[in-house]
């Protein structure tokens, strides 16, 4: 069954440090996104990516954050200056279209910054 | 802000046993999606719900989309110790966006 893989599963940083989380979606998708969840908390959007580019972002998806899909298999989430409130579980998922439509989740990229 | 209230928050019964979760929100979704989620890992979707008033089975799990589309539940029959995990709500707050808004979750404890 295809699914979704996120690498790695868990990353320590120290911060004020940039961090890439990388994930690879399901290969016939089209619709990719980014959500957290900071331990206790519930999951939180962060951005969705559709044609290459940005199709909606949350306001915690502020400049320190962007995202990229480098070619045509990878997408990745980019922290510039990691912040002690950026450790959270990261979970990309992808979608094959937009509306009411399944959104498979990765295992998730447990951050944490020191 | 479109918030999704889930209860209970935690829930831990007998083996056997019947249950219900709610979700509630005072906003109308165009669809509302449950999903389970294990310590450590991603959300799985387990259905999604649609139409106002639509109802959707899952061998034991029944899912029901309120007729207003401002809520949900879960009923699960005659629990297993494999049901144990945390259940989440999540909607989509119009068919045109593409960021789903989820609950805090229910955490579900099944004993043997």
């Amino acid at each position: 069954e295809p699914e979704v893989t996120q690498t790695p599963s868990h990353q320590v940083t120290q911060m004020g440090q940039e961090v890439i989380l990388r994930c690879v979606p399901i290969s016939n998708h089209l619709y990719f996104y980014w959500y957290r969840q900071i331990l206790g908390q519930k999951v939180e959007f962060l951005v969705s990516f559709y044609n290459n580019e940005i199709s909606e972002k949350s306001e915690i998806f502020d400049d320190q954050f962007s995202v990229e899909r480098p070619d045509g298999s990878n997408f990745t989430l980019k922290i510039r200056s990691t912040k002690l409130e950026d450790s959270a579980m990261y979970f990309c998922a992808s979608s094959d279209r937009q509306g009411d439509t399944e959104a498979f989740f990765g295992q998730g990229t447990r951050l944490t910054v020191v | 802000t479109q918030l999704l209230e889930q209860s209970p928050q935690f829930l831990s019964i007998q083996e056997g046993e019947n249950l219900t979760v709610y979700c509630n929100s005072s906003s109308v979704f165009s669809s509302l999606q449950w999903y389970r989620q294990e310590p450590g890992e991603g959300p799985v979707l387990l259905v999604t719900v649609v139409t106002g008033g639509e109802v959707k089975k899952l061998k034991r799990l029944t899912f029901q989309f309120g007729d207003a589309r401002k809520d949900s539940s879960l009923h699960i029959t005659a629990a297993q110790p494999g049901d144990t995990g945390l259940y989440l709500c999540a909607g989509l707050a119009n068919q045109a966006g593409t960021a789903l808004i989820f609950g805090k979750g229910t955490t579900l404890s099944v004993s043997s």
